[in-house]
């Protein structure tokens, strides 16, 4: 089982709002990471935790907050975001930091109004 | 830095063609390099992967060498359907474990 499940599928959202996006696996996997796909580009890291520790942060803005309450969930909250934050936002789990295979959830399509 | 470059779509075939999407690469050490596809309104899911010079990955007919003296990992499929049209993103992992995509390729197979 390679499943990564991400959960809701779809949010629209205000630019006041406070909401989370949740990322779960259950593959026993240590490294867990967050990117944002805008239309028709390839996905930009965001955030990498590692055995639940934040080890990259691509100086992504404080309007989007991680957290790793467990080795097996992944949130992203989300708090005054902009118009221009509106995208794809997927998780990916792999076994290990270094070279190993990333294994994707389908996604939260986010909607910003 | 790393980076990866991949040929712009989209690229248009009819079934039953022959698909090549040229990548290449810069990295420094060692890296392992994926293919990763992208359906419609979906995430990305892993198609193949090698992880050292002269690896061949292969699944559901794609194939890719990995080629060290020409840095590339070019994707080949010998026969495709309607159901392979997709996006499909080359990639690179360096030790860091930090994946690089490049830009991605559409394809677009009709009947």
């Amino acid at each position: 089982d390679t499943e990564v499940t991400q959960t809701p599928k779809h949010l629209v959202m205000g630019m006041t709002n406070k909401k989370s996006l949740k990322c779960e696996q259950h593959m026993g996997h240590r490294a867990m990471y967050w990117y944002k796909q805008k239309a028709k580009k390839p996905p930009e890291l965001m955030f990498v935790y590692s055995y639940e520790k934040l080890s990259i942060n691509e100086s992504v803005p404080s309007r989007f907050s991680p957290e790793c309450p467990n080795s097996s969930l992944l949130n992203l909250h989300l708090h005054a975001l902009q118009p221009e934050d509106s995208a794809l936002y997927l998780c990916a789990s792999s076994q290990e930091l270094a070279k190993n295979i990333q294994y994707f959830g389908a996604g939260t399509r986010l909607s910003v109004l | 830095g790393d980076s990866v470059t991949q040929m712009e779509g989209p690229v248009t075939l009819s079934e039953e063609a022959f698909l090549t999407i040229n990548c290449t690469y810069t990295a420094t050490g060692y890296p392992s390099l994926f293919w990763y596809v992208q359906y419609p309104g979906e995430g990305l899911q892993l198609l193949l992967k090698a992880t050292k010079a002269d690896d061949k990955g292969s699944n559901k007919g794609f194939e890719a060498t990995y080629r060290k003296e020409t840095t590339s990992f070019h994707l080949e499929k010998g026969s495709v359907q309607v159901s392979d049209s997709a996006v499909y993103f080359c990639a690179l992992s360096n030790s860091w474990g930090k994946l690089q995509f490049g830009a991605g390729t559409q394809v677009v197979v009709t009947p």
